[in-house]
């Protein structure tokens, strides 16, 4: 099984960057995604790492340390749209070479004036 | 353009009705997943498919049926609607299982409510 854990709720001003972390606990670990979730709408893909490092994407970042099962999401220059819930989701391979996702609960950020 | 579907998209229903939710996706993707987003429990995994007649049952898969009759549908079914199932369904799909990363495609979602 898996065991995710993030933020339950952060706030952050207009313009200022915020980390998001992620921490992880899995067995077969086969990639890590964020995704994006407007209240009252569907979650959107954000960034997807499978190797240690940091993986850049216009003003989202996002970093993964495999051996310390640890993940962050990197928000730049925050805009007020931004404010949404980020999901930390897991990638486990299971017998027969298939793959299961599984998702954190979602840190909702609150970005501020 | 590809995209995925869900309907209705605001469901009430009665305790002990047989409900079904639908998911029409256009991606020609294999991978089709149903979930349910609950709050302070997130986006839990009722039942997942990777192909036309394979289904599996995720964490919280009692009381909900799938069945995958061809690439683009995977209808969920609620035998026998509990209050407890109230909540927010939302159905994805992606492309492939192994080797690359495979980002779900969500579909709007489906608010049900059972009274």
């Amino acid at each position: 099984g898996q065991n995710i854990d993030q933020p339950t709720e952060m706030t952050a001003t207009e313009g200022a960057i915020v980390q998001i972390n992620c921490t992880y606990q899995t067995s077969g670990f086969n990639g890590l995604f964020w995704y994006q979730q407007h209240a009252g709408e569907a979650p959107t893909f954000l960034s997807y790492n499978v190797l240690d490092g940091l993986e850049e994407k216009g003003r989202f970042s996002s970093f993964l340390s495999r051996s310390k099962g640890y993940s962050y999401l990197l928000l730049k220059e925050l805009q007020m749209k931004d404010s949404a819930s980020y999901l930390c989701a897991v990638r486990d391979e299971e017998s027969g070479g298939y793959q299961k996702v599984t998702f954190g609960t979602g840190t909702k950020l609150q970005v501020i004036p | 353009d590809a995209e995925i579907t869900q309907s209705p998209r605001h469901k009430i229903t009665e305790t002990g009705r047989q409900v079904t939710l639908a998911c029409h996706q256009t991606w020609n993707h294999n991978n089709m997943f149903w979930y349910r987003q609950d709050l302070g429990h997130g986006l839990r995994l009722i039942h997942y498919s990777y192909g036309v007649q394979d289904t599996n049952k995720g964490e919280v898969s009692d009381g909900y049926s799938v069945s995958r009759s061809n690439t683009e549908d995977l209808p969920l079914t609620l035998e026998s609607a509990a209050s407890s199932q109230t909540s927010v369904y939302f159905c994805a799909s992606s492309l492939g299982t192994s080797g690359s990363y495979n980002e779900q495609f969500f579909g709007p979602g489906t608010r049900l409510t059972v009274l």
